[in-house]
């Protein structure tokens, strides 16, 4: 399966724009990037995916870089809800044995300072 | 729209006891099933996944077993608690396997003591 590789951790201020990169430079050209957050003692809840275009949504956005190598997810203005362990994934679209499975890694501790 | 929902919420359990976590999702027909766990500070570990009634795949071998009796629900089975076993688990599902969004219940937090 090919791999992500994130920051252990990353700091922000509320209110303020906070950038989380994530390096995958085995991808496929049939490997979505999936970003998925996880509270303490909950579920992951899904933030934002793509394949080669950047995305929006009401939640974040996702930056692709051109050669698809990396990635980076945009929170616009960081609140204290945002605080979680965010993780980006590689999901396979289509064929290989990694077909349908999520591949979760360590992913980032984001801290959010008042 | 789609609800997924998972008892019990914690569990603790004595060494070789029996296990059996049920995991339910509404709103949907026909989804794809899953069952994860995680260990304390680490990462997701996929253990189950299901594609339709009766249809169970398997990705790490282990004491547990999964059972798609319904549609619409999962459940997680063990006959011999380990210690090794306590754990976070999560049960998610999605549309359909290709790419699509998995979307998580709240969790069991299980206990062997």
């Amino acid at each position: 399966d090919a791999k992500t590789t994130q920051p252990n951790s990353m700091e922000s201020n509320e209110e303020e724009p906070v950038h989380l990169p994530c390096n995958h430079s085995t991808i496929s050209g049939t490997d979505y990037i999936h970003w998925y957050r996880q509270l303490p003692s909950q579920g992951p809840e899904y933030v934002i995916h793509g394949l080669t275009s950047n995305v929006n949504n009401r939640m974040a956005s996702l930056a692709i870089a051109e050669d698809r190598k990396s990635s980076t997810l945009i929170l616009h203005r960081a609140t204290l809800r945002d605080a979680a362990v965010y993780y980006c994934i590689l999901h396979r679209g289509a064929g290989g044995t990694s077909y349908g499975k999520l591949t979760f890694g360590q992913g980032t501790i984001l801290t959010v300072h008042p | 729209s789609q609800t997924i929902h998972q008892w019990p919420a914690t569990l603790v359990q004595p060494v070789g006891s029996p296990l059996s976590l049920e995991c339910t999702v509404e709103g949907t027909s026909n989804p794809n099933l899953y069952w994860y766990r995680q260990a304390a500070g680490r990462g997701l570990q996929l253990l189950f996944y299901s594609v339709g009634i009766g249809q169970i795949s398997s990705e790490v071998p282990q004491n547990l077993s999964a059972s798609r009796p319904q549609d619409r629900q999962f459940i997680l089975s063990s006959k011999k608690l380990l210690l090794s076993d306590s754990s976070f688990y999560l049960c998610a599902w999605s549309v359909n396997v290709k790419a699509d969004t998995q979307y998580f219940g709240p969790g069991t937090r299980l206990t062997v003591l």
